[in-house]
């Protein structure tokens, strides 16, 4: 079992649409990081959120943290093809690094 | 910017085998880390080091050993390959403390299958 849920796992929509993909867990954590991953390559970091409630804008991506910092979201704005990748989230339940934890990612393809 | 370098890319092993999945970064961060990733499962810690010296287990430390010699470089050892070891590593690596608040800077993976 998973301490981090995403769902979706796997989401196709058309260029331009809006879609939000979430990372939910039973547990709190200190702070919540997004990455993206691409075929053959290693995550990128995308943002970190560290305070429950905060909202972090990231040109058409906004990440949230649940006021309860238990979950988290990831919307984006009008998707664009070069949008396609694994989206990975990870949370740290406080300073330990044998307490970090990845989801198991959402597959996104944006066809154009 | 070499960044995190991983090798090899690719490697097929047979039961049994010994090998060191090597890892080197340049960017003189203190942390690094191994992670596995198998399908649809995310990554999960191997081990992770927070300087030359000094090394702890992460949540799948089972089947494996690390050293950390110096600050650049942090190899991963499988002394008796077994197929459930089949999977992407990836090596990481951050600077500074805050744990998981520090962003990780990832090599491009190593694709081992062990049959």
């Amino acid at each position: 079992t998973q301490l981090l849920e995403q769902s979706p796992q796997f989401l196709s929509i058309q260029e331009g649409e809006n879609l939000t993909v979430y990372c939910n867990s039973s547990s709190v954590f200190s702070s919540l990081q997004w990455y993206r991953q691409e075929p053959g390559e290693g995550p990128v970091l995308l943002v970190t959120v560290v305070t429950g409630g905060e909202v972090k804008k990231l040109k058409r991506l906004t990440f949230q943290f649940g006021d309860a910092r238990k979950d988290s979201s990831l919307h984006i704005t009008a998707a664009q093809p070069g949008d396609t990748g694994l989206y990975l989230c990870a949370g740290a339940q406080g300073e330990d690094f044998n307490k970090f934890y990845f989801g198991s990612g959402t597959k996104l393809n944006v066809k154009p | 910017n070499a960044g995190v370098t991983q090798t090899p890319k690719f490697r097929i092993l047979k039961i049994g085998q010994s090998m060191t999945l090597q890892c080197a970064q340049d960017m003189n961060h203190n942390y690094m880390y191994w992670y596995r990733q198998d399908p649809g499962m995310g990554l999960k810690l191997i081990y992770y080091s927070v300087g030359a010296g000094i090394t702890d287990k992460g949540e799948v430390p089972n089947g494996y050993n690390v050293s950390r010699s110096t600050t650049e470089d942090f190899p991963l050892r499988l002394e008796l390959a077994a197929p459930s070891q089949t999977s992407v590593y990836f090596c990481a690596s951050s600077y500074g403390r805050g744990g998981g608040r520090q962003p990780q800077h990832f090599g491009d993976g190593t694709r081992l299958s062990i049959l």
